[in-house]
């Protein structure tokens, strides 16, 4: 079953802690990407990555990091410089080639407690 | 950069009326315009989309329009249902590839 998967779904954290969500996907796609979606302010765009070993700043990129070592694999990390973090992120994927249409996972709910 | 901009936020209709969102973008450039529908506690999918040198486009109930001289693009849902109910967001693309800029999305309910 081919598709993104996100991990973990809810998460909690203490501030002044780094947490890292997983994004993975068997869809042999080359781009992945990081949103946040908070209400009323849509998908803002964190990070992206068209090839491997390469990624580019989205909009909101300040206290998040990512990494992108394997085609299927584009972890985020939410460090602690991350003023506002509580949110929901969502992970999607997209051919290069074609219109370019995202794949989205189920997402991963933040708290920061 | 691009920047665009959704209306309305929300929208409430009764069952069997239509529901029309409009969507207005900056960047001459972009060329690419999705529709994105999130049904609650699910991901978004694509549910429509447009390109730059098509004026209108049909799916079953679902059409988009554009509007290139004036920089607006619209989703119309006929003969809407409950199963229409959920979050919608437009979007463009400004660049070849597929990084989108998202408008703030609408909340359509469909009453019975």
């Amino acid at each position: 079953d081919g598709g993104i998967t996100q991990s973990p779904k809810y998460l909690f954290r203490k501030e002044g802690q780094n947490v890292t969500l997983s994004c993975e996907q068997n869809l042999n796609h080359d781009a992945m990407y990081w949103y946040r979606q908070d209400p009323g302010q849509g998908l803002r765009l964190i990070y992206y990555s068209q090839i491997v070993n390469d990624f580019q700043k989205g909009d909101i990129a300040e206290g998040y990091s990512v990494s992108r070592e394997k085609k299927e694999s584009f972890p985020l990390t939410v460090t602690s410089a991350q003023k506002n973090p509580t949110a929901f992120y969502l992970c999607a994927s997209s051919e290069q080639k074609n219109t370019g249409e995202l794949f989205f996972g189920e997402g991963s709910r933040l708290t920061v407690l | 950069g691009e920047n665009v901009e959704q209306h309305p936020s929300t929208l409430s209709v009764q069952e069997g009326d239509s529901a029309v969102i409009k969507c207005t973008y900056s960047d001459s450039a972009s060329n690419y315009f999705p529709w994105y529908k999130q049904e609650l506690g699910k991901r978004p999918q694509l549910i429509i989309d447009i390109r730059s040198n098509v004026g209108e486009k049909k799916d079953q109930r679902i059409a988009v329009t554009l509007n290139k001289t004036a920089k607006h693009f619209s989703l119309h849902i006929t003969e809407t249902q409950p199963e229409d109910s959920a979050v919608y967001f437009c979007a463009a693309r400004p660049d070849s590839w597929g990084k989108l800029q998202f408008g703030a999305g609408t909340q359509v309910v469909v009453t019975p």
